[in-house]
């Protein structure tokens, strides 16, 4: 069991540009999260999907954030036009009968 | 306001003491209370939890005691070591079904010195 997978592990893009995160959630693990965490807000809750469908996107800015689940066995967080402010680590976690496990995250860095 | 909170930035304990970190919570729909480890560059990695009918948990050195009354769960490591420092990370959520949606406390830094 390789655990919850995101890539990149590293992404830089300069401000303006878009970027897509991916992540592979636990085989058979029906809900998956995707948080953010930074120095100052800790770690923040965006979105959640159970058995693929979007559930609660309360985290997530309504401007220029999208999350998406295809299919089960991967789910992207995309960014567009990205700021510096959106410079955090991004991660993704999936859950069954409520144990939750993450990912190590993908390093944003908007220049 | 924060939901979940952590009121210690950071702890400092010798070895062989027992660390107390503590949680404060608001909102009473929550019904599952969990610690995580955190490493520097590493996700965070679940400790142990309980849910809300029971008070207290134990697993090894680990015991998550929760005061539901006062809003309040806290995790004791007895023995503390070095290798117990890190960054520890509350959590509490309410069920949806058999999955939670966690909110997660700032931190608390714990430094078990030699």
């Amino acid at each position: 069991n390789a655990g919850v997978i995101q890539t990149p592990r590293h992404k830089v893009t300069g401000k303006g540009q878009e970027a897509t995160l991916w992540c592979e959630p636990i085989s058979g693990h029906s809900a998956v999260f995707w948080y953010r965490q930074t120095i100052v807000q800790g770690l923040e809750f965006l979105t959640y999907f159970r058995n693929q469908a979007p559930i609660d996107d309360s985290g997530m800015p309504k401007e220029r954030f999208s999350a998406q689940m295809p299919n089960q066995s991967h789910s992207t967080l995309k960014i567009q036009s990205t700021q510096p402010q959106d410079s955090a680590v991004y991660l993704c976690a999936s859950s069954l009968a409520g144990r939750v496990f993450f990912g190590k995250g993908t390093r944003l860095t908007v220049v | 306001g924060q939901q979940v909170k952590q009121s210690s930035p950071s702890l400092t304990v010798q070895e062989g003491g027992i660390s107390i970190l503590n949680c404060d919570y608001e909102n009473d729909m929550f019904d599952y209370f969990a610690w995580y480890k955190k490493y520097p560059d590493n996700s965070p990695t679940l400790l142990i939890s309980v849910r809300s009918n029971v008070d207290k948990r134990e697993d090894g050195r680990l015991t998550v005691f929760l005061n539901k009354s006062g809003k309040h769960f806290s995790l004791h490591i007895t023995a503390s070591q070095p290798e117990d420092t890190a960054v520890y990370l509350c959590a509490a959520g309410a069920s949806g079904g058999s999955n939670y949606k966690l909110t997660f406390g700032k931190g608390t830094l714990l430094t078990v010195t030699p």
